[in-house]
């Protein structure tokens, strides 16, 4: 089956810097890659997602890219503010019928 | 309406009690998800009610019964729980269960197994 690695664990940067949380995945039928945030006690949410049509995907200080010959993709965070801070959870969806496989997650301090 | 609403927040059980969570959402969405956490930790897939039919993670333990009453209600029955069956349980759902696209998790219930 699919098998996610997400580095680092835990990341701290200086608030107005960049941060950058690296996946890889196994199954190179994964076509789906979405990442989401979860502050804590709140539920995981959706910020952004890319298909492997799509090489890179924005919205706002978020970015995505995704390298299927390498199969790994990154979420990349610009300007990051102390309300960044949380734990961000990549996940790959190999399809056919199968579900998302997550990655063990990355706990984001943006320090102030 | 993007939410999905699971009730109760928290709840604290002994080992033999019975007690049910449940889940329900209005977006129209096909396919509905229970979901384990434990802390810091991603979430852990337990069932998928898609279509109106369940499909079981075949690790989950018979202590845990899921039922779909209808396409927008998700409940999760517990019985005879152990105390490392205490976790954050979440409810998800989506449009479309064959790409898992938008996945919406509900707020979740805190579970304590005493």
């Amino acid at each position: 089956g699919e098998n996610v690695e997400q580095h680092p664990s835990t990341l701290s940067v200086q608030e107005g810097d960049s941060a950058v949380i690296k996946c890889t995945y196994s199954d190179s039928a994964s076509n789906y890659f979405p990442w989401y945030k979860q502050e804590l006690g709140k539920r995981p949410q959706l910020i952004i997602d890319i298909r492997s049509n799509v090489g890179e995907k924005k919205d706002q200080r978020i970015a995505v890219t995704l390298n299927k010959t390498a199969k790994h993709f990154s979420l990349h965070i610009t300007e990051t503010q102390p309300e960044d801070s949380a734990v961000y959870f990549c996940a790959a969806f190999p399809g056919s019928a199968r579900q998302l496989t997550f990655g063990s997650g990355t706990q984001l301090t943006v320090l102030p | 309406d993007t939410e999905v609403t699971q009730t109760p927040k928290h709840l604290v059980m002994g080992m033999t009690n019975k007690k049910s969570l449940k889940c329900e959402q209005h977006m129209g969405h096909r396919a509905m998800y229970w979901y384990k956490q434990k802390a810091k930790k991603p979430p852990e897939l337990m069932f998928v009610y898609s279509y109106e039919k369940l499909s079981i993670n075949e690790s989950v333990p018979s202590r845990f019964s899921p039922e779909c009453p209808n396409s927008s209600l998700l409940n999760l029955h517990l019985h005879a729980l152990q105390p490392e069956d205490s976790a954050l349980y979440l409810c998800a759902s989506s449009q479309d269960p064959r790409t898992n696209e938008k996945l919406f998790f509900g707020s979740g219930t805190q579970l304590s197994v005493l």
